[in-house]
């Protein structure tokens, strides 16, 4: 069964830094590209970075580039994003997604992890 | 920039037809994605690539896109269909866009 775990989320003061983490399981991870995705409270699912199976293509929404930097071990099979300058509009649940394909739709998601950006 | 134009809401009566569309410029030439995400739950896919159905999904659901206009198609809506519903795309290789998602109530 294929599985995605991410943690690493929790309360943080605007322009500090977060790392998270999304362990995978079931699957050969390095085959697949992956994903996240996050929803603000109450909002809806916004795309915000992607990488290849090999990790060579890294690609991000402008509301986050320049700040998070996606990444992967797939000696560990986890997929990592690492969040810098956070400001109070990244509050958000955190998603990580295998991509069935690339540029393809994501299955399954992760049961996510909440990022709270607040002083 | 692309973006996809869901309606906020859609009501459908128990074991009748619902249908929720998903707006774009000529997204006919794209492939789109649906994912159902019901309340404190991670959204599920529940067709990919226009029309393929993950092993789990009943036939009632399936899709069709055309033009500027991709439509996702509930037959015999049943009360655990209620969530909230999302089209996906990729505006181009390297950016993947939400529509804003659309409520679908069951009466």
């Amino acid at each position: 069964e294929v599985q995605l775990v991410e943690s690493g989320g929790g309360l943080v003061q605007p322009g500090g830094s977060l790392r998270l983490s999304c362990a995978a399981s079931g699957f050969t991870f390095s085959s697949y590209a992956m994903t996240w995705v996050r929803q603000a409270p109450g909002k809806g699912l916004e795309w915000v970075s992607g990488i290849s199976g090999g990790g060579g293509g890294t690609y991000y929404a402008d509301s986050v580039k320049g700040r998070f930097t996606i990444s992967r071990d797939n000696s560990k099979n986890t997929l990592y994003l690492q969040m810098n300058s956070l400001r109070g509009e990244d509050t958000a649940v955190y998603y990580c997604a295998k991509n069935l394909g690339w540029n393809d739709g994501f299955d399954p998601w992760g049961q996510g992890t909440l990022v709270t950006v607040s002083s | 920039s692309f973006e996809l134009t869901q309606p906020l809401s859609v009501s459908v009566a128990l074991e009748q037809t619902a249908r929720i569309t998903c707006g774009g410029n000529n997204i006919g030439s794209k492939i789109v994605h649906w994912y159902q995400q019901r309340p404190g739950q991670a959204p599920v896919v529940v067709l990919y690539r226009d029309n393929n159905r993950p092993s789990g999904i009943p036939e009632r659901f399936s899709g069709s896109n055309s033009g500027n206009t991709a439509t996702l198609t509930i037959s015999r809506a049943q009360a655990g269909d209620e969530a909230d519903y999302y089209c996906q795309v990729w505006a181009n290789s390297t950016a993947g866009i939400f529509g804003g998602g659309t409520k679908l109530t069951v009466l």
